[in-house]
């Protein structure tokens, strides 16, 4: 069983829809990384959490410490929202390491 | 600002050959950490370094290794290249020096390629 699970891996949806994606991990954490991956590679940092809630424009990420679990919103969806969306653990103490999840590929079709 | 830098951005090596590849990390960024990208292994970790110093290591064999100089400036180098090393290599920097993990932020990558 991979430390970092995420669902759904495929997600396709209309321009407008609001949009979740979903991150479960096993292991006790420092930090868990949201990113986003455009085609050709280019990674981006979206949020850092450590507890609670952040939003940034139509973006929110929320982390549940006691239950293992991450969610990434996107409000108002946008064609250029269309990315692969990764999330990542750094573990506690010792190696520090982060432990990637496998991705989710969302595609929002105008 | 300008932000992290990769070199080479694509390279084509034989097998057994060695690479070095190069990151650039945002200025006053003195943590700088490395990752490996395929498609079927999806996004792992290297390792990462701090003021010349390694302070996390992935499971990788140890053909692979790394450097982090003193204007933290890091290098990654792969010996005996194996067809299986062809991949994206990326590399992040951070502003972190202790305590909390801080945000990364991410170069453009160098596309390995090993025939």
């Amino acid at each position: 069983k991979n430390e970092v699970e995420q669902s759904p891996q495929n997600l396709t949806a209309q321009e407008g829809e609001f949009i979740t994606i979903n991150c479960s991990y096993s292991v006790g954490i420092s930090a868990l990384h949201w990113l986003q991956q455009h085609p050709g590679g280019g990674i981006v940092s979206l949020f850092m959490l450590s507890s609670g809630k952040k939003k940034h424009g139509r973006l929110i990420a929320t982390i549940n410490i006691q239950e293992k679990h991450s969610s990434l919103h996107i409000t108002a969806s946008h064609p250029r929202d269309s990315a692969v969306y990764i999330c990542a653990v750094r573990e506690y103490f010792g190696n520090e390491k982060l432990t990637f999840g496998t991705g989710t590929r969302l595609t929002i079709i105008p | 600002k300008a932000g992290v830098t990769q070199t080479p951005r694509y390279l084509i090596k034989t097998r057994g050959q060695q690479v070095t590849l190069s990151c650039s990390p945002i200025s006053g960024h003195r943590s700088v950490s490395w990752y490996q990208q395929t498609p079927g292994q999806g996004l792992q970790f290297l390792f990462e370094y701090f003021s010349e110093t390694q302070r996390n290591k992935g499971n990788f064999p140890g053909r692979f290794s790394g450097r982090q100089f003193s204007n933290s400036r890091s290098e990654m180098n792969v010996s005996t290249l194996e067809l299986g090393d062809s991949a994206l290599y990326l590399c992040a920097s951070s502003s972190w020096t202790g305590g909390n993990t801080g945000e990364l932020f991410f170069g453009e990558g160098s596309r390995l390629t090993v025939l």
